[in-house]
C-alpha cells in the first residue's frame, strides 16, 4: 500500500458528460501529481500541484482541470467527455524536499466513456 | 524525438534465469533521476528503483538492479532469479532538472515481461 488513495477505482459514464477523480496523497506530502495511461499515448504527465498551488503542466486537455485544497488532496476534473478520454488516472505524491527519489502512486482510476 | 525508450515490447523469461529490460533515455540536463516501475495486470504502479545522474555506484534493491550507464545513455533494468510473480509491464522514466522544482516523470512505452514456469 503506497498511502495514496483515489477513489473511485472504476468510473463508467457516457460521451459528454462531467467526472470528478478524487486524490488523497500520502500523509505529510505536499506535492501531487496527475498522470493519464491509454493504449494509445501511454502514460502522460498532465498536471502537478504543490501546497495548493499549481506547479507544472503537461499534456492536459482545457476540457480537463484540477485543484489541491487546503488539506492537500486533490481532484481532477474531466468535462464533455469523449470515448478517446478512456484511460486509467494515476494521482501521485511526493513530499518534494529536493531529495525526492520516488513518487508514490495511487492505485488509479479506471475511466470507461461509452 | 523520445526521451525514454524502451526497445522491447514484451520478453518471455523462464523462471529462476535473470532478465535485463533495456532503457535508454535523451536528455541534455546533467541533473537527472532514473526509475523504473512494475505495472502488474491489477494496473497499480510500484516503485522499483531509483538512480540518480550524480550516482556513482548502480542503484541495487533486492532482486533489482540497475546497469547504469552515462555515456551511453542507458539504464537497464536487471532482475535476478526471475519469479512467475515478475510477470506484469515494466515502465522506464526519467525526471529531469533535479535541482528545480520538475518533478514531472517522462516514461517509456514500457516491456511487457512474462515468466514462464
Amino acid at each position: 500500500d503506497s498511502g495514496v488513495t483515489q477513489t473511485p477505482k472504476h468510473l463508467i459514464t457516457a460521451t459528454g458528460q462531467r467526472v470528478t477523480l478524487r486524490c488523497s496523497p500520502r500523509s505529510g506530502d505536499l506535492s501531487v501529481y496527475w498522470y493519464q495511461q491509454s493504449l494509445d499515448q501511454g502514460l502522460q504527465f498532465l498536471i502537478q500541484y504543490y501546497n495548493g498551488e499549481e506547479r507544472a503542466k503537461g499534456n492536459i486537455l482545457e476540457r480537463f482541470s484540477a485543484q489541491q485544497f487546503p488539506d492537500l488532496h486533490s481532484e481532477l476534473n474531466l468535462s464533455s467527455l469523449e470515448l478517446g478520454d478512456s484511460a486509467l488516472y494515476f494521482c501521485a505524491s511526493s513530499p518534494m524536499t529536493g531529495e525526492d527519489t520516488e513518487a508514490f502512486f495511487g492505485q488509479g482510476t479506471r475511466l470507461t466513456v461509452v | 524525438a523520445q526521451k525514454i525508450t524502451q526497445t522491447q515490447p514484451g520478453m518471455f523469461v523462464q523462471e529462476k534465469e535473470a532478465v535485463t529490460l533495456d532503457c535508454t533515455y535523451d536528455t541534455s540536463d546533467p541533473s537527472y533521476g532514473l526509475f523504473w516501475y512494475k505495472q502488474p495486470s491489477s494496473g497499480e504502479m510500484i516503485f522499483l528503483i531509483y538512480q540518480g545522474s550524480y550516482d556513482q555506484q548502480n542503484a541495487t534493491e533486492g532482486r533489482y538492479s540497475l546497469n547504469f550507464q552515462k555515456a551511453r545513455k542507458s539504464a537497464n533494468l536487471v532482475i535476478s532469479a526471475s519469479q512467475l510473480g515478475d510477470s506484469a509491464m515494466y515502465f522506464c522514466a526519467m525526471r529531469e532538472g533535479l535541482m528545480d522544482s520538475n518533478y514531472q516523470l517522462i516514461w517509456g512505452a514500457g516491456t511487457k515481461l512474462i515468466i514462464k514456469p
